[in-house]
């Protein structure tokens, strides 16, 4: 069965630099989740999509952007790299129809040296 | 605000034995429970999801309950094997809307031995 894909899987940026994450959500999946998760601590959300449409957001910091696009796969934009951005972010999907179980992709880590 | 804790933080158990991970929370108006399965350094496996209308799911060797009123979900895990050596987490989505965020627990980190 097809699953969510990420995209780069590894990613090491310098400080202050940008980096672009993607997602790609299970075929039929409309919802997608952004999660971060540092070293030796569980996920924490960071935003998400219903429909294109931001549906709730976490604790995103303001150098972050994302977006649903048409084709429902999902970007995160983050500038101004620091170091304590560097992570595993994982995206989710779901289909709003199904009980809202959210199933993740193998995850993007991303190095901020 | 929604709090979630596991207990244990960590468990080594012997391959064969039959165990249970606790995962409490504090807001028991949840939609739903999903437990994870996370090996080191991967992603989050779906392993069950149990909805509020549920008392349990069954799925292989793994059975989850949910006590809404307690705010209590267990995992119960039989015959364990050294392949079940991971970190389980349990999450519950914060409202009943579609796109819900999960709030995690502090995961359990369970190893099997031989």
């Amino acid at each position: 069965a097809a699953g969510v894909i990420q995209s780069p899987r590894h990613l090491i940026k310098e400080k202050r630099e940008t980096a672009t994450l993607k997602c790609y959500p299970i075929p039929r999946h409309d919802t997608v989740y952004w999660y971060q998760q540092g070293p030796g601590q569980d996920p924490q959300f960071l935003i998400s999509f219903y429909e294109k449409m931001q549906s709730d957001k976490g604790s995103i910091p303001d150098r972050f952007s994302a977006q649903q696009f048409s084709d429902y796969h999902s970007e995160l934009n983050m500038s101004s790299l620091e170091l304590g951005d560097s992570a595993l972010y994982f995206c989710a999907s779901s289909f709003s129809g199904r009980a809202d179980t959210q199933y993740f992709g193998p995850g993007t880590r991303l190095t901020v040296l | 605000k929604q709090e979630v804790t596991q207990i244990p933080a960590a468990l080594s158990v012997p391959e064969g034995e039959n165990l249970v991970l606790n995962c409490s929370f504090t807001d028991s108006a949840i939609y739903n429970l999903q437990w994870f399965r996370q090996d080191p350094g991967k992603g989050l496996t779906s392993l069950l999801l149990i909805q509020s209308s549920q008392r349990e799911q069954t799925s292989g060797r793994l059975n989850a309950s949910l006590d809404k009123s307690s705010g209590r979900s267990t995992l119960y895990i039989a015959a364990s094997q050294p392949g079940d050596s991971a970190t389980y987490l349990c999450a519950v989505p914060n409202h009943r809307s579609t796109a819900s965020k999960l709030t995690f627990g502090t995961g359990t980190r369970l190893q099997v031995t031989l």
